[in-house]
């Protein structure tokens, strides 16, 4: 069935460190990928969206690359900062299906 | 940033009592989700409209919620009969498709059942 799976549940960083969030997903269709962003107090937002396979998008100094071969999407930044700290989601929405999110907290 | 509209932020209950919350959606999308984000941040779909039609819907908000979007009327999602399990931030997301396009998310209604 679809899904989408995250493996970290919590990644803690110092700022100026390089960011990697894994995000795999399963469905039988071509989904369209996302990256949300949830601010403590707020609703998710997005974050950057990809529709077409082996297309990047980047959006805030945020990476991630549609990989249609490994089934991922996985979600990077050279050089986190403070403000970066949030919980993160991987999403498609074939069936409105997000991930369990990544909580990332950056260290001043 | 998003002009979903939710209210109240936060609703207060007791156990067998009807939980009812709004949300406005964005100007010009048709397609409203309804999502419950329990404690541990995870996101559990409840159900998805198109102008005022039922896309989608889980088995358990067919049973115990009920849930409109009436035209020129905000949407609501309503608890008939709330749980202390029900306890749970939730989230409604408007959009402009259903499958591609992006959802915008409001901040939350916040029901705690005592």
């Amino acid at each position: 069935g679809d899904s989408v799976t995250q493996m970290q549940g919590q990644v803690t960083l110092s700022e100026d460190d390089f960011l990697f969030i894994n995000c795999t997903y399963s469905t039988t269709w071509y989904p369209t990928l996302f990256w949300y962003v949830q601010y403590p107090g707020e609703g998710p937002q997005l974050l950057l969206k990809v529709t077409t396979a082996n297309n990047k998008g980047i959006s805030r100094g945020f990476e991630a690359t549609y990989d249609k071969g490994t089934t991922s999407f996985h979600l990077q930044k050279a050089s986190v900062q403070e403000s970066d700290s949030a919980v993160y989601y991987c999403a498609h929405t074939n069936k409105v299906v997000f991930g369990t999110g990544t909580r990332l907290q950056v260290l001043p | 940033n998003s002009k979903v509209i939710q209210t109240p932020r936060y609703l207060v209950k007791g156990q067998g009592q009807k939980a009812k919350m709004r949300c406005i959606p964005e100007k010009g999308h048709p397609v409203v989700f309804w999502y419950q984000q329990n404690k541990n941040n995870e996101f559990k779909f409840l159900i998805n409209f198109q102008n005022q039609e039922v896309l989608q819907q889980i088995d358990m908000t067919e049973k115990r919620f009920s849930a409109e979007c009436p035209s020129n009327s905000p949407c609501s999602l309503e608890i008939q009969s709330s749980e202390a399990g029900d306890s749970a931030l939730y989230l409604c997301a408007s959009s402009r498709g259903t499958f591609y396009a992006e959802q915008f998310f409001g901040p939350g209604t916040r029901l705690t059942v005592l």
